[in-house]
């Protein structure tokens, strides 16, 4: 099965980093996703780790670890739009196309 | 292009009734998925269609949950007979290609509320 822990707030101010970490326990996936969603909103896609290391988009980074069981996003710069819930998913290699999503993680911006 | 879209945006019934959600994916995304989020927690996978076929329905709770998607288009989801567990919020996401990095395109989702 597949297990994706993040924590489930983070507060920051504007202009600050913060990092939102997503630890898994799975048995095999192809690569890890981030998803942002506002309050009634709609899940929308941030970024993909295919492979370990670093993706960069503007002001957000996304980190994959396999050998660690982790992976973190970045954000830099925050803006108090950022305030929202972020979510860690990983499609398993099972044959089917299904993505797992973790526990989820609302991040509160202040001035 | 118009983002996906679903209906209705809310839906408060009581127990034991019966609630259709409607799904419309993006033009031309053969692949949608219905996932749910309950008491604002993690975001659950319920099933997936390929075109007018059922690829993975293994999220599905029970049999009181039905989902088709005629004519591989829109897609429904139907409650019956509603539960007060079933109260949550319910996404659909379409996706154009099927690949690893193909990300999910999702709806504002439906809140359900059963009293």
């Amino acid at each position: 099965g597949q297990s994706l822990e993040q924590p489930s707030e983070v507060t920051a101010v504007e202009g600050a980093i913060v990092q939102i970490n997503c630890t898994y326990q799975t048995s095999g996936f192809y690569g890890l996703s981030w998803y942002q969603q506002h309050d009634g909103g709609a899940p929308t896609f941030l970024s993909y780790n295919a492979l370990d290391g670093l993706e960069e988009t503007g002001r957000f980074s996304s980190f994959l670890s396999r050998s660690d069981s982790y992976g973190y996003l970045l954000l830099q710069e925050l803006q108090m739009k950022d305030s929202a819930s972020y979510f860690c998913a990983v499609r398993p290699n099972t044959g089917f196309q299904k993505l797992v999503f973790g526990t989820g993680t609302r991040l509160l911006v202040s001035p | 292009e118009a983002g996906v879209t679903q209906f209705p945006s809310h839906s408060v019934i009581e127990k034991g009734q019966t609630v259709t959600l409607r799904c419309d994916p993006i033009s031309g995304h053969d692949n949608l998925y219905w996932y749910r989020r309950v008491m604002g927690k993690e975001i659950k996978f319920l099933l997936h269609f390929v075109k007018e076929s059922k690829q993975d329905e293994s999220g599905m709770p029970n049999n009181r949950f039905l989902a088709e998607r005629t004519g591989g288009t829109y897609s429904t989801l139907k409650v019956q007979p509603a539960e007060l567990e079933d109260s949550g919020v319910y996404f659909c996401a379409s996706s154009q290609a099927v690949g690893n990095a193909s990300p999910l395109h999702f709806g504002n989702g439906t809140r359900l509320t059963v009293t």
